[in-house]
């Protein structure tokens, strides 16, 4: 087994403002991702790591920078919050490196719940 | 592109239930299609996976079937009960790429 850890777990920010959102996981996982969840939207992928030093834009990359610090973490930062903006971000990882090849079921953390003011 | 539509945004229910959520799918790809269940405060999970045309998965009394002709895929359970009330979402994954759908919220009455 293992964990999906995402910090932090709620994050206030201010118009414009730059902010980071951090996860780790422990399954010895090749691949993470982040995806947004908006209400009534579903979940869109913003970025996602196949490998330790790779990085992919997803279908909703536009605002947002990503950086795979290490096969357990990878991190996502917001370039410029705007305003009254509300979602949760979720980071996920998959066991196998290629999803081509062979199916791997994607593991999710609890979320980062952002509020813009 | 890739798309997966989910028509039901919500649906309540008492227990004992029958339930029915319906999504449909587009590719160009050879889809392999999945269901999550994402409870309050929690990410996501697998509940099941569906590979094979026409055939079934279950997993905890739920059951996904799967239509190529009408590029159409179910979940549905007998008799919902109130632990049952989550939110449910369709998936579709072609190539690289993992396609969620907007998601059916599931109330169940006691």
């Amino acid at each position: 087994g293992g964990i999906i850890t995402q910090t932090p777990k709620f994050l206030i920010g201010q118009e414009g403002q730059k902010l980071t959102l951090k996860c780790q996981q422990n399954f010895n996982h090749d691949t993470m991702y982040w995806y947004r969840q908006d209400s009534g939207k579903g979940l869109r992928l913003i970025y996602y790591s196949i490998t330790e030093n790779d990085l992919q834009k997803g279908d909703l990359s536009e605002g947002y920078d990503a950086s795979r610090e290490k096969k357990s973490s990878f991190s996502l930062t917001v370039t410029s919050a705007q305003k009254n903006e509300m979602a949760v971000f979720l980071c996920a990882s998959s066991r196998f490196r290629d999803w081509g090849v062979s199916y791997a079921e994607q593991f999710f953390g609890p979320g980062t719940r952002l509020t813009v003011l | 592109g890739d798309s997966v539509i989910q028509m039901q945004g919500q649906v309540t229910l008492s227990e004992n239930d029958f339930l029915f959520i319906n999504c449909t799918y587009s590719t160009t790809g050879y889809p392999t299609l999945f269901w999550y269940v994402q409870y309050s405060g929690e990410g996501p999970q697998l509940l099941l996976q569906v590979t094979t045309a026409n055939n079934k998965g279950s997993s905890r009394g739920f059951e996904a079937t799967y239509d190529k002709g009408t590029t159409s895929f179910h979940l549905q359970k007998t008799s919902v009960q109130e632990i049952d009330s989550a939110v449910y979402y369709c998936a579709m994954r072609a190539g690289y790429k993992l396609t969620f759908g907007t998601g059916t919220s599931l109330l169940v009455d006691p």
